[in-house]
């Protein structure tokens, strides 16, 4: 079993839709988790970073973490076709590793 | 400001070949990671620096894999002896906390494409 299991989709929303994306895990050493996006052909960019268990709002972005549940989702409202890119979850434990999820990949269609 | 950037963007070495890929971090980030990330997966770690000291080198999957940062900025992932199975998107990120922040800045990317 993968330390974190995401759906690599793909997903289809049309624009305006309210998307959500999740992540599992099974290492209760996770201490911080990340959302990335990542276009075609370039390098990961950061959207969310969380350390504890609650939500997180960041715009049209909320970063949601159940440490008891093992369990993240990244929300985004009212999506836009710029929006259209895989979304990568990360965690790191204590110790500076990190591990991503195999990323879900999202088309906003206008 | 400058972002992180990798050199070069694309490489195709035949099997064989040394390659060396090299990483220019954000000025003054103290963590510089190397990630490898296959096609249609995540990216996954292969080592670790905090400043030039090698905290964490046990994502490299051979000893063929080596990589450097002798000044604590630039560092190189050098391949010896390259094998088709070492075909992927070679990432490196760099962080300006030594540990436990995941505010990690990645760059572009080197595609290797092992022919």
């Amino acid at each position: 079993q993968k330390e974190v299991e995401q759906d690599p989709g793909p997903l289809s929303v049309p624009e305006g839709a309210i998307v959500s994306l999740n992540c599992t895990y099974s290492n209760s050493a996770f201490q911080y988790f990340m959302w990335y996006r990542q276009y075609s052909r370039k390098g990961p960019e950061l959207l969310m970073y969380t350390y504890s268990s609650g939500n997180k709002e960041d715009g049209r972005f909320t970063a949601q973490v159940d440490k008891s549940s093992k369990y993240i989702s990244l929300f985004i409202r009212d999506s836009q076709p710029s929006d259209s890119a895989t979304y990568l979850c990360a965690m790191e434990n204590t110790g500076n590793q990190f591990y991503f999820g195999t990323g879900t990949s999202l088309t906003v269609i206008p | 400001g400058a972002g992180v950037s990798q050199s070069p963007r694309y490489k195709v070495a035949k099997r064989g070949q040394d390659v060396a890929l090299r990483c220019d971090p954000i000025s003054g980030h103290v963590s510089l990671f190397w990630y490898q990330q296959a096609l249609g997966q995540g990216p996954e770690f292969l080592t670790y620096f905090q400043n030039e000291a090698q905290l964490d080198k046990s994502g490299l999957p051979s000893d063929r894999f080596f990589a450097e940062r002798p000044e604590g900025s630039v560092s190189t992932l050098k391949i010896q002896r390259t094998q088709q199975e070492d075909s992927a998107v070679y990432l490196c990120a760099s962080s300006l906390a030594h540990t436990g922040d995941g505010e990690q800045y990645f760059g572009p990317g080197t595609r290797l494409t092992v022919t």
